[in-house]
């Protein structure tokens, strides 16, 4: 079936790099895409969100880039600190401008900075 | 997220039990949602509803029930627990008004660990 996963299981950068977390999916369907922080014993909490129309979007020192021809999403975190470690989950959506329902999330990349 | 509480936050329960998840929110969404995560794989879908007594199922709904009887509220059932229920439970709420820009973004409470021997 269509889903969406995960390029790598683990990431480990050192503390003051920059890291990307890479995301393929399936579902050219999809058109709205999240991804997710959870850190341990805690729920996700939302980091930034890209429409289908759109490559690119910038947060606060995050930057989302989608490439629809290859269907693939990925996570930039720059200069990342200590409190970035955490599984990071790329999250689709269908139909988000109307009848959105859950989301499909992704296997999780466990991002572990070294000092 | 403080303004999604689930209880209990943890569970361990017997084969064969019912056990009943709740989730409150004071967002003022209209949107919830109950996930499951297993160990080194992402949320699944179990039900979703879109307001007051809307039900939908999700990806996973076997074994399970939910009810949504008020607007801030929106509890999971297992009416007779199996071992491979074993798993996190989140529950998530979303504001169908952002839906006109074209977002859905989800916010989730903390989770319920729920253990069935």
């Amino acid at each position: 079936g269509e889903s969406v996963g995960l390029h790598l299981p683990t990431l480990s950068v050192q503390e003051g790099d920059n890291s990307i977390i890479n995301c393929a999916y399936s579902n050219s369907a999809s058109d709205y895409f999240i991804w997710y922080k959870q850190e341990s014993g805690k729920g996700p909490q939302f980091i930034i969100d890209i429409r289908s129309n759109m490559d690119k979007r910038q947060g606060q020192r995050v930057t989302v880039l989608l490439n629809k021809t290859v269907k693939h999403l990925s996570l930039q975190i720059a200069a990342t600190q200590p409190g970035d470690s955490a599984v990071y989950f790329c999250a689709e959506n269908i139909g988000a401008g109307g009848g959105a329902d859950g989301l499909t999330f992704g296997k999780g990349t466990h991002l572990i900075i070294q000092p | 997220d403080a303004d999604v509480t689930q209880t209990p936050r943890n569970r361990i329960t017997k084969t064969g039990k019912r056990i009943m998840l709740e989730c409150s929110q004071t967002k003022g969404h209209d949107r919830m949602y109950w996930y499951r995560q297993d160990p080194g794989l992402g949320l699944r879908l179990i039900y979703y509803s879109f307001d007051v007594k809307d039900i939908n199922k999700g990806e996973i709904s076997d074994g399970y029930s939910v009810s949504r009887q008020a607007q801030a509220k929106f509890s999971l059932s297992l009416e007779s627990a199996i071992p491979n229920q074993t798993a996190l439970y989140f529950c998530a709420t979303s504001d169908s008004r952002n839906l006109a820009g074209g977002r859905n973004e989800q916010f989730f409470g903390p989770g319920t660990r729920l253990t069935v021997l």
